[in-house]
């Protein structure tokens, strides 16, 4: 049961143009969402995230949206550089018992973006 | 502190042998996690630990996996009996207690090739 899911394998964009890229998660007990960063022969690295209770976050050329009623979410990358060329993962996380988020991330598969210059 | 830090980075090995990672967490951070990333899938949550405590584990972690982090500091996973479906990138990953999700710092990994 893929409860995160990226549909796109691959984006490519020129340089100075808007990537999109998307995402599409199942579960509606989701309370945090985030983007990582992955380059070759590294661990991923956090990006940006947003809480369920928000629509938006930004941060410098990134931002996220969050469509809760659609249970969709995309990351805005303005304008694209090519050293942002990587795999980027959504992932999503739970609330435990507590209330608190204890940190298991569910991730999509991922989609490869390609700047070109 | 530079992180965290995983060892060795690669490791190839024959089916049927035993392996064993080392996961070294960032030295504040009190909870310790493995995944494992397949060729063209995202990282699949194996484990996690707070302090030395194994508080979650995956239907995916057979009964030939184990890791230990017994004192609370540097973890290991075991793998026994090595299987070629066994061959992926295992990653973990550490993050304070009680601390946002975006606080969650992952290692460089240890590629696993069963051959």
């Amino acid at each position: 049961d893929q409860q995160v899911k990226q549909n796109s394998p691959s984006l490519s964009v020129q340089e100075g143009r808007i990537s999109i890229l998307n995402c599409d998660y199942t579960n509606s007990m989701f309370d945090y969402f985030l983007w990582y960063k992955k380059y070759p022969a590294e661990g991923p690295t956090f990006l940006i995230s947003i809480s369920s209770i928000k629509d938006k976050n930004e941060d410098g050329r990134f931002t996220v949206f969050l469509n809760k009623s659609a249970k969709h979410l995309s990351l805005h990358i303005v304008p694209s550089q090519p050293g942002d060329s990587a795999v980027y993962f959504c992932a999503a996380s739970l609330k435990n018992a507590g209330g608190t988020s204890y940190g298991k991330l569910t991730f999509g598969q991922g989609t490869i973006l390609t700047v070109h210059p | 502190d530079t992180g965290v830090s995983q060892n060795p980075r690669h490791k190839i090995t024959k089916r049927g042998q035993n392996v064993t990672f080392r996961c070294d967490p960032i030295s504040e951070h009190n909870r310790l996690y493995w995944y494992r990333q397949t060729l063209g899938q995202g990282p699949e949550f194996l484990t996690y630990f707070q302090n030395e405590a194994q508080l979650e584990k995956s239907r995916l972690l057979s009964d030939r996996f184990s890791a230990e982090r017994p004192k609370g500091s540097f973890s290991t996973l075991e793998i026994q009996r090595t299987e070629q479906g066994d061959s992926a990138m295992y990653l973990c990953a550490s993050s304070p207690q009680g601390g946002k999700v975006y606080g969650y710092t992952f290692g460089s990994g240890t590629r696993l090739t069963v051959v």
